[in-house]
């Protein structure tokens, strides 16, 4: 059974650090792993989608990474802001399976 | 439009009573999904239609009854629910089942 972990579960730092939220997963026969942003009360961003052929995917300040043989995945943030704020989610799609299985996020919050 | 709009954002009702979630996208998305989601927790797929019919039912109890009238609509029919059912009701699309997730805000449910 696939198990999707996140550590840490919250991080709180200083405005304009970079940082790195980690996800690990059991099983590396995945068909891609996604990353989300969520705030309070609302719905899921898809941030990056990272296919299982691929080793990382960059949109903007943020950067992903893939290493499915030590079944890990990063999220870099670069220079952080109070708007980062928000709890981050990976989720991965196993091969053959037709349902995401998220990791139970990491409350980033950054402190002005 | 790169939007999955969902209606009402908040709702209560009764144990006896029956109410309808609805969710909308326009992205012409052929895959689109129901999702339960608790407070601090992860979301939970319940229901995914593909191509207009439901290819998944995450063993979701019979008070819950998905429909997709067409590939831009999908509903949730609610009836004679539980307290315990109250949680965020999250609607999602892609392209197709598997590739990038777009989710809606969500219907925040109160079951009293």
């Amino acid at each position: 059974k696939q198990e999707v972990t996140q550590i840490p579960a919250a991080l709180s730092v200083p405005e304009g650090e970079n940082l790195v939220l980690n996800c690990s997963f059991t099983d590396s026969a995945i068909y891609n792993l996604q990353w989300f942003r969520q705030d309070p009360g609302k719905g899921l961003t898809s941030l990056l989608l990272i296919q299982s052929s691929q080793r990382e995917q960059t949109s903007g300040r943020l950067n992903a990474s893939l290493d499915k043989s030590s079944g890990r995945s990063t999220l870099y943030i670069a220079a952080s802001q109070p708007g980062d704020s928000a709890t981050y989610l990976c989720a991965v799609l196993i091969q053959g399976a037709q349902k995401l299985v998220f990791g139970q996020g990491t409350r980033l919050t950054i402190n002005p | 439009d790169t939007e999955v709009t969902q209606t009402p954002k908040h709702l209560v009702m009764g144990m006896t009573n029956k109410k309808s979630l609805k969710c909308e996208q326009h992205m012409g998305h052929r895959a689109m999904y129901w999702y339960k989601q608790k407070a601090k927790k992860p979301p939970e797929l319940m229901f995914v239609y593909s191509y207009e019919k439901l290819s998944i039912n995450e063993s979701v109890p019979s008070r819950f009854s998905p429909e997709c009238p067409n590939s831009s609509l999908l509903n949730l029919h609610l009836h004679a629910l539980q307290p315990e059912d109250s949680a965020l009701y999250l609607c999602a699309s892609s392209q197709l089942h598997g590739e990038k997730l777009f989710f809606g805000s969500g219907t925040q449910l109160s079951v009293l």
